[in-house]
């Protein structure tokens, strides 16, 4: 079993509509990122986190500690959201540096 | 601010032939990293410098080295490429600690054939 599960693996959405991308991990973190990886392969970093909420735009992502969950949610779903969402943590053990364990990726597909 | 550049951005091997992937980044940042990724996987780490000065293997070492040149540079070199070594390889830096700043370079698609 993978230390980070993303679910689903695909998901395909109608433009407008609201998105829940889901992240659990199995081991204690210091921090979560959630990322974006655009088809031409770029990754850029959306989010750090280690409690509660952080909202940017149309985008918000929550995390539970306790329950070693997070979420990222889009509003209003647009085109230009399509790409490949990536969670990935930070363990409570690293002391120096932030080495990172990834998630597989959830391919995000927002038809007009 | 170019952040974290990556040089090359493709390049076809063949099976025993060498080279090194360049990474620089201009963020004064302490922790540099590399990475492979492969489908179906997510990225894992080959090896990460925590400092000027230090590196360390990541959980896919094996068939690289790496040279932190100084605090902006961090190359990664494959000595014999074999086809297992095909991939895309990103190179990333961070502010030490949680590791605030998470920046990626743009990758290098690597064929070993």
């Amino acid at each position: 079993k993978n230390e980070v599960e993303q679910s689903p693996q695909n998901l395909t959405a109608q433009e407008g509509e609201f998105i829940t991308i889901n992240c659990s991990y199995s081991v204690g973190i210091s921090a979560l990122h959630w990322l974006q990886q655009h088809p031409g392969g770029g990754i850029v970093s959306l989010f750090m986190l280690s409690s509660g909420k952080k909202k940017h735009g149309r985008l918000i992502a929550t995390i539970n500690i306790q329950e070693k969950h997070s979420s990222l949610h889009i509003t209003a779903s647009h085109p230009r959201d399509s790409a490949v969402y990536i969670c990935a943590v930070r363990s409570e053990r690293e002391t120096s540096g932030s080495r990172l364990t990834f998630g597989e990726g959830t391919q995000l597909t927002v038809n007009p | 601010n170019a952040g974290v550049t990556q040089t090359p951005k493709f390049q076809v091997l063949k099976t025993g032939q060498s080279m090194t992937l360049q990474c620089a980044q201009d963020m004064n940042h302490n922790s540099m990293y590399w990475y492979r990724q492969d489908p179906g996987m997510g990225l894992r780490l080959i090896y990460y410098s925590a400092s000027e000065g230090t590196t360390d293997k990541g959980e896919v070492p094996n068939g690289y080295n790496v040279s932190r040149l100084n605090k902006r540079e961090f190359s990664l070199r494959l000595e014999s490429a074999a086809p297992s070594q095909t991939s895309v390889y990103f190179c990333a830096s961070s502010v030490s600690g949680r590791g605030y700043g998470y920046t990626f370079g743009s990758g290098t698609r690597l064929t070993v054939v």
